[in-house]
């Protein structure tokens, strides 16, 4: 089985810009969450899509947002980009059936802003 | 409030040694998840173990093992025989149970194997 996709590996962008990250679950994954890692914050809670709809978010600001599809592939949108946004973004899916569930992880997205 | 606390930022052994990496964590929830993830340097974050609070035995998985108490809030995970390709940084998470996958996450300790 496939695991965790997610486009684009890499990405360079300038303040001001918008960026939108892009993950495909694996298989029969519903839920699907956001990290971002960074060397001085570590690993950060961004937020969790279940059934194209917004389960828990992290404390980020209004910039940071995504959303999910019905066939559970998630996109992450961050607008105005500021210097600090330079980070690993990680997503992760997880098969949900009523107990917690493991998070499995893509190989994340390296986003540089200039 | 949810917290994970990895006091070991860097560990260095040579091949063969043992290691154990601690991982004390904090929550008010009675049920929750405990987790071992490894990363390497390509920077995908690898599942390795899970624990149910509930549950506290302790296992062995090959080289792997866990050593679960909840009386002192500990979840250390232990490589046997280490090879160079465990090189990485390892974290511990907590999930609480509760209509979210949400992860927090210690801030990793830095494994290096020296041949």
């Amino acid at each position: 089985k496939a695991g965790v996709t997610q486009t684009p590996r890499y990405l360079i962008k300038t303040r001001g810009q918008q960026v939108t990250l892009s993950c495909s679950p694996i298989s029969g994954h519903r839920s699907v969450s956001w990290y971002q890692q960074t060397p001085g914050q570590g690993l950060q809670f961004l937020f969790e899509y279940f059934s194209e709809t917004q389960r828990n978010k992290g404390n980020f600001p209004g910039r940071f947002s995504g959303r999910q599809f019905s066939n559970s592939r998630s996109e992450m949108n961050v607008s105005t980009l500021e210097l600090g946004d330079s980070a690993l973004y990680l997503c992760a899916s997880s098969l949900v059936t009523g107990g917690q569930e493991t998070q499995y992880f893509g190989p994340g997205t390296r986003l540089l802003v200039l | 409030a949810q917290k994970v606390t990895q006091a070991q930022t860097e560990i260095s052994v040579v091949e063969k040694e043992d290691v154990t990496l601690d991982c004390v964590y904090e929550t008010r929830d009675t049920t929750y998840y405990l987790f071992w993830y490894k990363q390497p340097p390509s920077g995908e974050l690898v599942f390795l173990i899970r624990r149910n609070s509930f549950d506290e035995q302790n296992e062995i998985s090959g080289r792997y093992s866990w050593n679960f108490q909840k009386s002192t809030s500990s979840f250390n995970f232990t490589i046997t025989a280490s090879q160079v390709v465990d090189s990485a940084v390892y974290f511990c998470a907590l999930s609480e149970w509760g209509g979210s996958e949400k992860l927090v996450f210690g801030k990793g300790t830095k494994l290096t194997v020296n041949p």
